[in-house]
């Protein structure tokens, strides 16, 4: 089975701009959670969508948005991007939805701000 | 400030050492608790969990973990590792009032063979 998968890869953006990250869970998993890993840090929970509702938020701004769609997938919107964005954002993918149920994470979105 | 801890933060050992990762919470009332690793060119992934009943959890690979609750510690043990251990250990909690998975800021091991 293939596992989470993240697109892109690697980003690149300005301070101001607005960039969207995408996640796709393991098949059969309705849960996706979003983290941002600052270098030299833990992931930081920012959201997390069961059945395209959201079920929880971390301590970010609401330049960060999110939202699954009815496959499952989900996105990640941050605008006004700030120097400080720049972080590796990890999607994880659950079969439940508490977040005590394993989490399946994808190999993450390096995204630099300049 | 709530938050988990793990004060080592780069440790190097000699393959066939033994390995005792440390970590602890400053959370009150029911936690869950675990241990995540990231191997070299790899994905984050569960090395093993604890929600209650026997303190000592056994995970993966040989890893075991011990909750001592009077400790608030979580801390990753294993008595030989091996090269293949090399990675990033992650502690997270999930605090009981919550459903936020909230994660230490990792310990980096290096066995050398």
């Amino acid at each position: 089975d293939a596992g989470v998968t993240q697109s892109p890869t690697h980003l690149i953006k300005t301070r101001g701009q607005q960039v969207t990250l995408r996640c796709s869970p393991i098949s059969g998993h309705k849960s996706v959670s979003w983290y941002q890993q600052v270098l030299g840090q833990g992931p930081q929970f920012i959201f997390q969508y069961y059945e395209k509702e959201e079920r929880g938020r971390g301590n970010f701004p609401d330049r960060f948005s999110a939202r699954q769609f009815p496959n499952y997938s989900s996105e990640l919107n941050v605008n006004a991007l700030l120097l400080g964005d720049s972080a590796l954002y990890l999607c994880a993918s659950s079969r439940a939805k508490r977040v005590t149920d394993t989490q399946y994470f994808g190999p993450g979105t390096r995204l630099t701000v300049l | 400030a709530q938050s988990v801890s793990q004060h080592n933060h780069h440790v190097i050992l000699s393959e066939a050492a033994s390995l005792e990762l440390g970590c602890n919470y400053s959370y009150g009332g029911t936690v869950n608790l675990f241990w995540y690793v990231q191997y070299p060119g790899q994905h984050l992934q569960l090395l093993l969990k604890y929600f209650s009943g026997d303190p000592l959890v056994k995970g993966i690979k040989g890893f075991e973990a011990e909750f001592i609750k009077s400790k608030f510690s979580f801390n990753l043990r294993k008595p030989s590792v091996q090269w293949s251990d090399t990675a990033e250990y992650f502690c997270a909690v999930t605090p009981g009032d919550t459903d936020k998975l909230i994660f230490g800021t990792g310990t980096r091991l290096q066995v050398f063979p």
